[in-house]
């Protein structure tokens, strides 16, 4: 199994709190994914990061932000939550695409609820 | 744009049942790479397989198979004699090479298949 772990698995938070979702690789890998996954519309891509302190916007990015000072370590940061960011969030590492197609490997999952 | 359409929502057979899964992307690079994941209940994303866009054959593996057409745009998957265990949500999804050398991985909506014994 590729070596990605995500933190918290599970998070309950109010509206209005900051939270900070914590993507850890050990595989090296260039690229890391953020996704959020909520019924009716699949994974949708929040934003991405191809290398260190290199990161782009997905298709949802209104609302989070995101950091990668370290090759292994990606963080989505919720500055103020909302009810509408619950959600199932997935964490993925990929290595170059180029021409060696690599696969994406997934994180476990964060589970966040915002009450 | 990328763009990638699962037009099944939801699909249940019997088992024993073959049934394929639909998928159409867009895109406008000639380098790209189409892949189906699969979900089960327990919420883990599991790779199934990948293909790059210069390589139309089709593959079999097992009881799965894909039948990749670039004419058409599409990347179908195939389960043949399915089982209980095949009860999961499907993803496919599409990568391409952005200028700059940036890329991103884009999911369609997922397929949903339920095999009743």
């Amino acid at each position: 199994d590729a070596g990605i772990t995500q933190s918290p698995r599970h998070k309950v938070t109010e509206t209005g709190t900051p939270v900070t979702l914590r993507c850890h690789q050990t595989e090296n890998h260039r690229y890391m994914y953020w996704y959020r996954q909520d019924p009716g519309h699949g994974l949708r891509l929040i934003h991405y990061s191809y290398g260190v302190k290199d990161t782009d916007k997905g298709e949802v990015s209104d609302g989070y932000s995101v950091s990668r000072s370290k090759t292994e370590d990606f963080l989505l940061t919720l500055e103020s939550a909302t009810s509408s960011q619950t959600s199932v969030y997935f964490c993925a590492i990929s290595d170059s695409y180029g021409s060696l197609g690599a696969e994406a490997f997934f994180g476990q999952g964060t589970r966040l609820t915002v009450v | 744009a990328q763009k990638v359409t699962q037009a099944q929502t939801e699909i249940s057979v019997v088992e024993k049942e073959d049934v394929t899964l639909d998928c159409v992307y867009e895109t406008r690079d000639t380098t790209y790479y189409l892949f189906w994941y699969k979900q089960p209940p327990s919420g883990e994303l599991v790779f199934l397989i990948r293909r790059n866009s210069f390589d139309e054959q089709n593959e079999i593996s097992g009881r799965y198979s894909w039948n990749f057409q670039k004419s058409t745009s599409s990347f179908n998957f195939t389960i043949t004699a399915s089982q209980v265990v095949d009860s999961a949500v499907y993803f496919c999804a599409l990568i391409a090479t952005f200028q700059g050398g940036s890329e991103k991985l884009v999911f369609g909506k997922g397929t949903k298949l339920t095999v009743n014994p």
